[in-house]
């Protein structure tokens, strides 16, 4: 298994700004993903963050709404951009420790955009 | 029609019952089989993992595959009123993109 953290575990933001969301894992991992849960609904995949080259992102989400970083096999960054009360949910990030077929999941941001 | 159905419930079963808990799916891709629960304002916890047709027990848990007809099943035995929480099953092919169900909220009785 994998010991994930995320930074901020929650934030209230003005529509119009932008939020930074760090992940960070306790070890080296093969893959890490970033999703979405927004109220009352399952998670939904955004993107798949890269180690060393883009995010592949999923239909429906786009670089500029949400520029990913991944500077090493610990660490991510989600970034929401010019948020809007729709962005409003849970972001969740997973990763996929190579020795496994299995993923783990982060304890997720909470976001509320006003 | 979504990739991955699930019953979204709620599920209210007294203390000791079996708790059932299934999905289908329609991706025949679909290869690496979990179950997640998730308790309010937490993350998703992996319960179990199975990439093969058949039975896979731990604990109180089972889980059951059946790719013939793109089922598969979550039991609890002698639930608790911990196990209250929501189950999500998920899903992926060979690229390990998870593809979840709605989730089933379940409540156990005392």
């Amino acid at each position: 298994s994998a010991v994930i953290s995320q930074k901020p575990s929650r934030d209230i933001c003005q529509r119009g700004t932008s939020l930074t969301i760090q992940c960070q894992v306790d070890s080296q991992v093969t893959m890490m993903f970033w999703y979405r849960q927004q109220p009352g609904q399952s998670l939904t995949l955004i993107a798949t963050a890269n180690q060393g080259s883009e995010a592949t992102y999923e239909s429906g989400f786009v670089i500029d709404k949400f520029p990913i970083s991944r500077p090493n096999l610990t660490f991510s960054t989600l970034t929401v951009s010019n948020m809007s009360p729709e962005d409003s949910s849970i972001y969740l990030c997973s990763v996929r420790p190579g020795s496994t077929d299995t993923q783990y999941f982060g304890p997720g941001t909470r976001l509320t955009v006003l | 029609q979504k990739e991955v159905e699930q019953d979204p419930g709620p599920l209210s079963v007294p203390e000791g019952a079996i708790v059932s808990l299934n999905c289908t799916y329609s991706n025949s891709a679909f290869q690496y089989f979990m179950w997640y629960r998730q308790y309010s304002r937490k993350g998703p916890e992996l319960l179990m993992y199975t990439y093969s047709s058949g039975n896979k027990e731990d604990g109180r848990f089972t889980a059951q595959v059946d790719k013939s007809s793109k089922y598969i099943s979550l039991f609890i035995r002698d639930s608790q009123p911990s196990d209250s929480a929501t189950y999500l099953c998920a899903m992926s092919g060979a690229d390990y993109k998870l593809s979840f169900g709605a989730g089933t909220t379940v409540t156990v009785r005392a």
